[in-house]
C-alpha cells in the first residue's frame, strides 16, 4: 500500500543535540512538506519541496534544516539552534489536487 | 495574509447529536477550502473539500458549503457516533501558496455514548 513513514515515532534529545527526522513516501508525489503542531496553535508550516533538489522555508524555519536528494524522501533535521523542539512533527505529500495532502503519522520529539 | 479561525473547544456531545464547528477566513483571490480529521496518536486525514463558492463537501456523514459572502466553511453532522471523536481541522489553499495550507487551530471533539 502507498503511504508515508515516518521514523521514528517517538524522540528524546538532550539540549544542545541535533537531530534527524525521516519521512520516506512511496506514492511517487513531487511535493513534500514539513509541519510542526503545538496545542492549541494547529499545524504550522516549517519546510516544503516541490520538486528533487529544491525547497522553501515555510513559515517557522528557523532552527531547522532540510534536503530533498530523492523523490521518496524528505528528511528534517531539528538544530540545536531551535530554541523550542518539543512538539509533534509531521511529513505530508501532494500529488493531486493543491490541498490535498496525504499526512504521516507523525514523530514526537521531546527535549529533555 | 491568510488565516483560518476556528470556534474554541473542546466540544463535548452525546451520541446521536447534531454537530457543528465553525470556521472562517481570510484569504486573497479565491481560495479552496478543506476539513481534515486528526484521531488520537495518527497523522492528518483528508475529509472533505471544496473548491469554489456554494461548492459543498460530503464525507462520512460530515457536510461543509463553501460560502464566499460570509468567508465560511462550518463542519455539520446530523447525528454524530463515538467513532466521530477527534480533533478537526479547517484549512485553506490559495491559488498562489503553491498547493501549501494554513490551518486552523483546532477544534477537539469528543462524543460520549
Amino acid at each position: 500500500d502507498g503511504g508515508i513513514t515516518q521514523s521514528p515515532k517517538y524522540l528524546f534529545r538532550k539540549e544542545g543535540q541535533n537531530v534527524t527526522l525521516s519521512c520516506e513516501q512511496n506514492l511517487n508525489h513531487d511535493a513534500m512538506y514539513w509541519y510542526r503542531q503545538d496545542p492549541g496553535q494547529g499545524l504550522r508550516l516549517i519546510y516544503y519541496s516541490q520538486i528533487v533538489n529544491d525547497f522553501q522555508k515555510g513559515d517557522i524555519a528557523e532552527g531547522y534544516s532540510v534536503s530533498r536528494e530523492k523523490k521518496e524522501s524528505f528528511p528534517l533535521t531539528v538544530t540545536s539552534a531551535q530554541k523550542n523542539p518539543t512538539a509533534f512533527y509531521l511529513c505530508a505529500s501532494n500529488g493531486r489536487g493543491a490541498g490535498e495532502l496525504f499526512f504521516g503519522e507523525g514523530s514526537r520529539l521531546t527535549v529533555l | 495574509g491568510d488565516s483560518v479561525t476556528q470556534m474554541e473547544g473542546p466540544v463535548t456531545l452525546s451520541e446521536e447529536a447534531f454537530l457543528t464547528i465553525n470556521c472562517t477566513y481570510t484569504a486573497t483571490g479565491y481560495p479552496s477550502l478543506f476539513w481534515y480529521v486528526q484521531y488520537p496518536g495518527e497523522g492528518l486525514q483528508l475529509l472533505l473539500k471544496a473548491t469554489k463558492a456554494d461548492d459543498k463537501g460530503s464525507n462520512k456523514g460530515f457536510e461543509a458549503t463553501y460560502r464566499k459572502e460570509t468567508t465560511s466553511f462550518h463542519l455539520e453532522k446530523g447525528s454524530v457516533q463515538v467513532s466521530d471523536s477527534a480533533v478537526y481541522f479547517c484549512a485553506l489553499s490559495s491559488p498562489t501558496s503553491y498547493g501549501k495550507l494554513t490551518f486552523g487551530q483546532g477544534t477537539i471533539l469528543t462524543v460520549h455514548p
